[in-house]
């Protein structure tokens, strides 16, 4: 059974401090891991796909890498706007259709 | 990526009622999902509904209480059937990427109370 475990479960950093988030996981075989950002009241807002240990994407102030066992979502400089649940999932090669298994999620609160 | 709504967006409903909620994407997708997210958690696959097709539910989830249709490219519904407070969630619906068939872009949801 695919697992997914995301920590911190929450963090609170002040405007500027930089710090990750990280994201565990157990698969058979990983056709992809994937981050998603979650505002109160929305959706998911899709952020990253990874799809190999050693690969890194970026987008403005985040940071996603990925190894055999866990990905880090890196958050550089943090702004207020930054403040979300981000959510880590992972998609099986084995696993019928396209089916995320999501974690817990980390909620991110930035500060002014 | 796929601009999704949902309807409604949020409802209160009495126990032993039933709620359809409906999900419309600005292009054709093959693959749809339904999601629940309960107070607090994390996301849930609930089904996979593909046009043509039954859909295919996840461990937990029965077609009796989930009902689903897709009855073409763009459209799905997700009725929630015989409510209990427990059912009390967001539900959400997404469509994969028309392309690698991997990501998930996710609609609003639809946050549901049931009394």
């Amino acid at each position: 059974e695919d697992q997914v475990t995301q920590s911190p479960e929450a963090l609170r950093l002040q405007e500027g401090e930089s710090s990750s988030l990280n994201c565990s996981y157990t698969v058979s075989g990983l056709r992809g891991l994937f981050w998603y950002r979650q505002d109160p009241g929305k959706g998911p807002e899709f952020l990253f796909t990874l799809y190999s240990a050693g690969e890194e994407k970026e987008k403005e102030r985040l940071k996603a890498t990925l190894t055999k066992k866990e990905s880090f979502l890196h958050i550089t400089a943090p702004k207020p706007e930054d403040s979300a649940t981000y959510l880590c999932a992972v998609q099986a090669w084995e696993t019928s259709g396209s089916r995320l298994t999501f974690g817990e999620g980390t909620q991110l609160t930035v500060n002014p | 990526s796929a601009v999704i709504s949902q309807k409604p967006s949020r409802d209160i409903c009495q126990r032993g009622t039933s709620l359809t909620i409906q999900c419309q994407v600005d292009s054709q997708v093959t693959m749809m999902f339904w999601y629940r997210q309960q107070p607090g958690q994390s996301l849930t696959l609930i089904a996979t509904a593909n046009q043509g097709s039954e859909a295919t539910y996840e461990s937990g989830f029965v077609i009796d209480k989930f009902p689903i249709s897709r009855p073409n490219l763009t459209f799905s519904t997700l009725t929630v059937s015989n409510m209990s407070p427990e059912d009390s969630s967001i539900y959400l619906c997404s469509v994969g990427n028309r392309v690698s068939y991997n990501e998930q872009f996710f609609g609003p949801g639809t946050r549901l109370t049931v009394l």
